[in-house]
């Protein structure tokens, strides 16, 4: 059971919006930490792809954007594409200041 | 471009022990936060222990407190964790990552730990 928790799956086709969300409580995201995203591509590590709530690393395409509000968080996949088929996973921090996940998005495009 | 590299991994019997390394390259080690983030077979990431630039202040997650150990040789550009009293639960791949303001900014390859009799 993670701290955070995103849906099992998402789906789209190729061109598509899509929105995954990552919803804690008041004493994670609530309590004002950042959430962070990263994208894992099948049998490669985890890579950043949005940190601080909606701030993009050097070479993450614009399509990739997030939120946050409250006790959640969404990321938004614009414009979708084969390969960003792959499992999204939220993070942010507790207030007994450990790291903690969502149990992560299996995004397929169909 | 920032390079870590695990090593260590391997098939361990219940009970035993296993010391992980994790080797920085291509950035000032010393100054930078570390983590060890783990990644059960077809599950998903669970954080595991973190430790400060000079290795002073550590934390771990309530499954590995007690039985774990997260140290680093800043002179050697190496990030530990020794793992003690392992259990069939422990059996993941161990990523190491470096921290940037609460987020895991680099990643390793990480290193697969099987526990099995």
């Amino acid at each position: 059971q993670s701290v955070l928790t995103q849906p099992p799956s998402v789906s789209g086709a190729p061109g598509q919006r899509v929105t995954m969300s990552c919803t804690g409580s008041s004493s994670n995201i609530g309590a004002g930490y950042d959430v962070h995203w990263y994208q894992q591509l099948p049998g490669t590590a985890p890579k950043l792809l949005i940190y601080a709530n909606n701030n993009r690393p050097s070479g993450v395409p614009d399509r990739f954007s997030g939120s946050k509000s409250g006790t959640s968080a969404s990321l938004v996949i614009t414009g979708l594409q084969a390969e960003d088929e792959a499992d999204y996973y939220c993070q942010s921090y507790d207030s007994s200041l450990s790291a903690v996940f969502g149990g992560g998005t299996k995004l397929t495009v169909l | 471009e920032v390079q870590l590299v695990e090593s260590g991994g391997g098939l361990v019997q219940p009970g035993g022990s296993l010391r992980l390394s994790c080797a920085a390259s291509r950035f000032t080690f010393r100054v930078y936060w570390m983590h060890w983030v783990r990644q059960a077979p077809g599950k998903g990431l669970v954080w595991v222990s973190r430790i400060s630039s000079d290795g002073s202040i550590t934390g771990y997650a309530d499954s590995v407190k007690g039985r774990f150990t997260i140290s680093r040789d800043n002179a050697k550009n190496t990030l530990y964790l020794q793992m003690n009293s392992l259990r069939a639960e422990d059996t993941a791949v161990y990523y190491c990552a470096r921290d940037l303001n609460y987020y895991f900014e680099s990643w390793g390859q990480g290193t697969l730990v099987t526990v099995s009799s």
